[in-house]
């Protein structure tokens, strides 16, 4: 079982909607990142938080907006998304460079989300 | 930015055999970390091993192993007596070790045959 959780694991959305996906971790990580995956492809870095603060921001549309309230959690808030969008949106978290001994990254599930 | 490359799309193994597969890199960076990663179908991303930049020794985990060669920049995994269970994409990725961005190649998918 993975220690990252992430919700929903599934969710549908129009392109008029307003959602948010949900990471949790417990590991003690303080570097936490959003990836997107299309069908595939490669993870494709959006997002890191160190710290809960912003570090990398990977030129990723205003629709999307990150959120880190505090060291265990990390929001992804979707709005006015394009059927384009529709991907696997991966949650991961590690120990920030700091910290890291090999620094690899432990993975959620994956919210698979689909843009109508 | 680091640039991670593979080159094979897809590989196919006997089970029971072992399989190779490339991964080269491309940074500026003085120091780095090389993972790879598996990915079944469902979708989870597994961490399977890690080489470090100064690592003198190649990494080893169980049936995984890295052959690292700095100078050529390739960190290549070898995964000894082939599982069906091994059949995935398998990512190779790359972290400088004075930053937290984990950067993928574009994946190899292997196909373990019975």
């Amino acid at each position: 079982d993975t220690e990252v959780t992430q919700t929903p694991k599934h969710l549908v959305m129009g392109m008029t909607n307003k959602k948010s996906l949900k990471c949790e971790q417990h590991m003690g990580h303080r570097a936490m990142y959003w990836y997107k995956q299309k069908a595939k492809k490669p993870p494709e870095l959006m997002f890191v938080y160190s710290y809960e603060k912003l570090s990398i921001n990977e030129s990723v549309p205003s629709r999307f907006s990150p959120e880190c309230p505090n060291s265990s959690l990390l929001n992804l808030h979707l709005h006015a998304l394009q059927p384009e969008d529709s991907a696997l949106y991966l949650c991961a978290s590690s120990h920030p460079k700091e910290r890291a001994n090999t620094g690899e990254l432990f993975f959620g599930e994956g919210s698979r989300l689909t843009v109508l | 930015a680091q640039k991670i490359t593979q080159t094979q799309p897809g590989m196919f193994v006997q089970e029971k055999e072992a399989v190779t597969l490339d991964c080269t890199y491309d940074t500026s960076d003085p120091s780095y970390g090389l993972f790879w990663y598996k990915q079944p179908s469902s979708g989870e991303m597994i961490f399977l091993i890690y080489q470090g930049s100064y690592d003198q020794q190649n990494a080893t985990e169980g049936r995984y192993s890295l052959n690292f060669q700095k100078a050529r920049k390739s960190a290549n995994l070898v995964i000894s007596a082939s599982q069906l269970g091994d059949s995935a994409m398998y990512f190779c990725a790359m972290r400088p070790l004075e930053d937290n961005d984990m950067r993928f190649g574009a994946g190899t998918r292997l196909t373990v045959k019975p």
